[in-house]
């Protein structure tokens, strides 16, 4: 079984300052990783995914996020945020298992940009 | 293409009353879901439909029954509202495996109170 830690339950930060949002996972198998995006009273998008390749991902609104196997996390970053970017983030697991899989969801992570 | 659609968008119940939450996907993909989501929980999966005919239960099914109706359409039954279904509940959907896209596509979600 899969399961995801995100730690930070919300996260204020001022406008034009760098952000992290942590994600750790556990995982008897390899795993696809994923980050959406929930802005305020919508639907989940996806901001982007690693299946992959480079360890460096780079999304959508200038986020990009970190593979690291060995210390099982999937941080998102992002230089310089905008007040735009208040919003939840999730991150996600899938086993790379053959066969249909299910998304298992971490539990968010809010994030608060102030002027 | 519409993507995932949701109806209702909101919606009241009283305590034991019954409702269907209705979804449907325009992208020909395999496999849908629903979702429900409260405060500090994330994501937890209640129902998914991993191909036309076939359903099971997933985290948090008890209180709910679903019908895939066909390859697009993926229905949620209450049949006897509970206050402890008072939620935001989402529905998704994605091609499956074989098709080298893991990514799930999410509705706009239905907000359900219940009294």
């Amino acid at each position: 079984a899969q399961s995801v830690t995100q730690l930070d339950s919300q996260v204020p930060v001022f406008e034009e300052a760098p952000v992290e949002l942590r994600c750790n996972y556990s995982s008897s198998v390899s795993v696809y990783l994923f980050w959406y995006v929930q802005y305020p009273n919508q639907g989940l998008q996806l901001l982007l995914k690693y299946l992959s390749g480079s360890t460096l991902v780079k999304g959508i609104n200038g986020f990009e996020a970190e593979f690291n196997k060995s210390q099982t996390s999937f941080h998102l970053r992002k230089p310089s945020v905008h007040i735009s970017d208040t919003a939840e983030y999730f991150c996600a697991v899938r086993p790379m298992n053959t066969g249909f899989q299910k998304l298992v969801f971490g539990t968010g992570t809010r994030l608060l940009v102030s002027p | 293409n519409a993507g995932v659609t949701q109806t209702p968008k909101f919606q009241v119940l009283k305590t034991g009353q019954s409702m269907t939450l209705q979804c449907a996907q325009d992208m020909n993909h395999n496999s849908m879901y629903w979702y429900r989501q409260d405060p500090g929980m994330g994501l937890r999966l209640i129902y998914y439909s991993a191909s036309e005919g076939t359903t099971d239960k997933g985290e948090v099914p008890n209180g709910y029954n679903v019908s895939r109706l066909n390859k697009r359409e993926f229905s949620l039954r209450l049949e006897s509202a509970a206050p402890s279904q008072t939620s935001v509940y989402f529905c998704a959907s994605n091609p499956q495996s074989g098709q080298g896209n893991y990514e799930q596509y999410f509705g706009p979600g239905t907000r359900l109170t219940v009294t």
